[in-house]
């Protein structure tokens, strides 16, 4: 299956700053997921990133709140802009792939933020 | 709406006896489920899943059981290994997933 390799692993901010988040895969794909899990709480999708254009956001979640590029098939970051103790999370990476005749994701290892 | 619910945040079981773990589900368009495993500071590993026409698959040790009636799924795990000890979520699949909360699993050598 896909490696995702995610930076950073985990970091701590200050409240009102912006931390963006790397996703490496080591193939080329055409969709990328971001997740985020809050403390106690199940993954919740943020985004589907589309290379060459623009993200596709859930309810709840905008693009000035989280805003995502995709310059190319291995690539995408995510950025928390003006972050506040709410956004303490694990934000995960994860592509779509089919394992044991089933479409599922593979995810990244997260990136863990304390958001002081 | 919570549309995937794992009701027990928590379970304990004995090395070597049986593990299961349970899912409910309201949404009837789901069109396949899964299990994800997650250890601390990792991300979450498929593990197993099911069409909802099917109503049982078996991977090795790890079972997934599906009461479309009930709209209930449950994991088995058997027999049970300390290293089988993580976060079980199990999620629904419409296009995108929908994850439960998560059950952890503890298996006491």
């Amino acid at each position: 299956s896909a490696v995702i390799s995610q930076k950073p692993s985990r970091d701590i901010c200050q409240r009102g700053t912006s931390l963006t988040i790397q996703c490496q895969v080591d193939s080329q794909v055409t969709m990328m997921f971001w997740y985020r899990q809050q403390p106690g709480q199940s993954l919740t999708l943020i985004a589907t990133a589309n290379q060459g254009s623009e993200a596709t956001y859930e309810s709840g979640f905008v693009i000035d709140k989280f805003p995502i590029s995709r310059p190319n098939l291995t690539f995408s970051t995510l950025t928390v802009s003006n972050m506040s103790p709410e956004d303490s999370s694990i934000y995960l990476c994860s592509v779509k792939e089919v394992l044991s005749g089933a479409n599922v994701l593979t995810f990244g290892a997260g990136s863990r933020l304390t958001v002081l | 709406d919570q549309q995937v619910k794992q009701n027990s945040p928590s379970l304990s079981v004995q090395e070597g006896r049986i593990s299961i773990l349970n899912c409910d589900y309201t949404n009837s368009m789901f069109d396949y489920f899964l299990w994800y495993k997650k250890y601390p500071a990792e991300g979450p590993t498929f593990l197993i899943s099911i069409s909802s026409i099917k109503d049982k698959n078996e991977d090795g040790r790890f079972t997934v059981f599906l009461n479309k009636s009930a709209k209930h799924l449950s994991l088995h795990i058997v027999p049970s290994q300390p290293g089988d000890s993580a976060v079980y979520f199990c999620a629904g699949n419409t296009g995108k997933l929908i994850f439960g909360q998560g059950t952890t699993l503890q298996v006491k050598p």
